[in-house]
């Protein structure tokens, strides 16, 4: 699996938009760029799946540029419920889907009032 | 429909001792993965379980095994518990071993004294 890059924290006020910038140079023809939230003592959930260009659903948006070397995690107008772990995971769906979800350190979100 | 239940929530274990986790997946769904979690490693792949056979492993000792069952539900077991097991043990469930997302269980946390 692709090896990931993020920021460790990020700081951000309610209303705020935020966006989370995931480096991932190695990327392969085949891998998918998935982005997990996390809140404390609790699993991962799942928030937006990509291949390329924009997605967009009723929780964020991701970006894709061209090269696929990095994507872009956007949360519009954050709440302070939005504070959590994002991770970001890159890999191969077609061969063996989620049985080795690797996922790095993530970015602590951290939403003031 | 019903989410990932995994019991117990909390368990405290001595040393020397062993330990069973379940975890019952979404309805439906057929591949069963374990994590690890603690605050130094992050989330480490454990196993992955589909169609009652394991199909991947992650790099822990042997003491760590699992099983799944044909309703799905899946075991975890962990021989002569350490202190170093104390950590957060995370069931993910997907519909197949190629599906876009895997949904957690809140967990179980174990505590080894």
């Amino acid at each position: 699996l692709a090896k990931t890059t993020q920021p460790i924290s990020m700081d951000s006020y309610e209303g705020q938009e935020v966006n989370i910038t995931c480096s991932h140079n190695n990327i392969a023809t085949n891998d998918y760029i998935t982005w997990y939230q996390q809140f404390p003592s609790q699993g991962p959930r799942f928030i937006i799946q990509g291949y390329k260009t924009k997605v967009t659903n009723e929780v964020a948006s991701l970006f894709i540029p061209a090269d696929r070397k990095s994507s872009t995690l956007s949360l519009p107008r954050v709440s302070l419920s939005d504070t959590a772990v994002y991770y970001c995971l890159v890999g191969d769906m077609t061969v063996g889907g989620y049985s080795t979800l690797t996922f790095g350190k993530g970015t602590m979100l951290l939403v003031s009032p | 429909k019903a989410g990932v239940t995994q019991t117990p929530r909390y368990l405290i274990k001595t040393r020397g001792q062993q330990v069973t986790l379940s975890c019952s997946p979404i309805s439906g769904h057929r591949s069963v993965s374990w994590y690890q979690q603690t605050p130094g490693q992050g989330l480490q792949f454990l196993f992955e379980y589909f169609s009652e056979t394991q199909r991947n492993k992650g790099n822990f000792p042997g003491r760590f095994s699992g099983r799944q069952f044909s309703n799905s539900r899946s075991e975890m077991n962990v021989s002569t518990l350490e202190l170093g097991d104390s950590a957060l043990y995370l069931c993910a469930s997907s519909l197949n071993r190629v599906s876009t997302e895997a949904f957690f269980g809140q967990g179980t946390r174990l505590t080894v004294v």
